[in-house]
């Protein structure tokens, strides 16, 4: 089955630095990539997502990029913001298997 | 409803009790999941439905753990003779469409507790 990781579990920066979070994926077949937010307490939430027909994809103030020879994408946020603190979340599915396969989660901290 | 309803909020039992789970999905989505997130924040999946037929259950624990979608009725997850590792908070998802082409809804979660 799919396998997920993702890197680094914390990550503290000072407000309007970017953070990056970095994620590897091991099926070759799979080809939606999309990540979420879970603050304290709640549900997760979608953020962007991307999928295996394009490299890079951009909102605002979020970016994530793919790279499917490598297998790994990419989360970006730039100008961060003390409310972007959160735990972040990877993940990924192949064409023919619905199911999510998550990566373990990064504690981002940003610190005004 | 407009979101993912998920009930009881927080559910305390005694090892080898039941836990019983409720799941209100998005009006007019087809596709349920269930997850579960231990304390390390990773989240296992657990089973999927397509409307009332199980679509995925390859994540289910077989000996303890069942689940249905019935029509007019909210999703549940039910675990008989509950063990400490069971501690968890289970999150229930739906999408309109399979999970890999369109986005996950998340309710708030469950938090069980087995003491």
């Amino acid at each position: 089955g799919e396998n997920v990781e993702q890197h680094p579990s914390t990550l503290s920066v000072q407000e309007g630095d970017s953070a990056v979070i970095k994620c590897t994926y091991s099926d070759s077949a799979s080809n939606y990539f999309p990540w979420y937010k879970q603050e304290l307490g709640k549900g997760p939430q979608l953020i962007i997502d991307i999928r295996s027909n394009v490299g890079e994809k951009k909102d605002q103030r979020i970016a994530v990029t793919l790279n499917k020879t490598a297998k790994h994408f990419s989360l970006h946020i730039t100008e961060t913001q003390p409310e972007d603190s959160a735990v972040y979340f990877c993940a990924a599915s192949n064409s023919g298997y619905s199911t999510l396969t998550f990566g373990k989660g990064t504690m981002l901290l940003v610190s005004p | 409803g407009e979101e993912v309803a998920q009930t009881p909020k927080h559910l305390v039992r005694g090892e080898g009790q039941k836990a019983k789970l409720y799941c209100a999905p998005i009006k007019g989505h087809s596709y349920v999941f269930w997850y579960q997130q231990v304390l390390k924040n990773e989240f296992k999946f657990l089973i999927s439905f397509q409307n009332e037929n199980v679509f995925d259950e390859t994540g289910m624990p077989k000996e303890r753990f069942s689940a249905k979608c019935l029509p007019n009725s909210p999703c549940s997850l039910e675990i008989q003779a509950t063990k400490l590792e069971d501690s968890a908070v289970y999150f229930c998802a739906s999408s309109q469409t399979q999970g890999n082409t369109g986005e996950l809804f998340f309710g708030e979660g469950s938090r069980l507790t087995v003491l």
